[in-house]
């Protein structure tokens, strides 16, 4: 079964470092990825995903992500954190399946803190 | 664009009423609207899958009966939490998929907030 892990509950990082949260994903071959954010009365915003082809991944508001094959893995990163990313982030993937949908995946999330 | 709404925000109610909340996708047709359900400090988990039209289809371990779901038009799901009891207190989720986009793009709405006292 698919199965998606977010190590870290909670990160703190002081507005202006670079961040990193970690996913890994348990799946038999290369699954569709995608990171989501989720602020407070908002609904799930899509930061990133990744389907195929060059491995590092350019989503909006600054952030990027690379797949690693060898490590299951698809972190998300930014370099220069601002306290407006204080947000819960979930990493989520999903079954490739020609032509149709398949049921997304999430991981617990991760809860970010930006200190001042 | 591709703005989804969820109505109410948040629902307090009596342990044995019903609870109607309603999805809509504001500014584009959605066939198929997916309904989670997030618990505090957890992820989402899929109960339902809905296509207009048809039968949604649940998650393994979902009731059916309990949690009605409704997709009378390409811009309407309901969820319809049956007889609720306290131990339904959730925040509840709706997501809708564009037609016209990639099999794989969700919008999510807001999310409901449903208290069972």
């Amino acid at each position: 079964a698919q199965s998606v892990t977010q190590p870290d509950i909670h990160i703190t990082v002081s507005e202006g470092a670079s961040l990193e949260l970690r996913c890994n994903y348990s799946y038999g071959a290369t699954p569709y990825l995608f990171w989501y954010v989720q602020s407070p009365g908002q609904g799930l915003q899509l930061l990133l995903k990744y389907f195929s082809g060059d491995t590092l991944v350019q989503g909006i508001k600054g952030f990027e992500a690379e797949f690693k094959r060898s490590q299951s893995s698809f972190n998300l990163r930014k370099p220069s954190v601002h306290w407006s990313d204080a947000a819960e982030y979930f990493c989520a993937v999903a079954r490739p399946r020609s032509g149709g949908y398949n049921k997304l995946i999430f991981g617990a999330g991760t809860r970010l803190a930006v200190h001042p | 664009g591709a703005v989804v709404s969820q109505h109410p925000s948040w629902v307090i109610c009596k342990s044995g009423t019903s609870v109607k909340i309603e999805c809509r996708s504001l500014d584009f047709q959605a066939t198929t609207m997916f309904w989670y359900r997030q618990f505090p400090k957890q992820s989402l988990m899929l109960m339902a899958t809905s296509n207009e039209g048809s039968k949604a289809t649940y998650e393994q371990g979902v009731e059916k009966d309990k949690f009605l779901i409704n997709h009378a038009s390409l811009t309407l799901s309901t969820l319809t939490v049956t007889s609720a009891h306290p131990e339904d207190s959730s925040f509840y989720i709706c997501s809708a998929r564009d037609q016209g986009v990639s099999s794989y793009e969700q919008y999510f709405g807001p999310g409901t907030r449903l208290t069972v006292t």
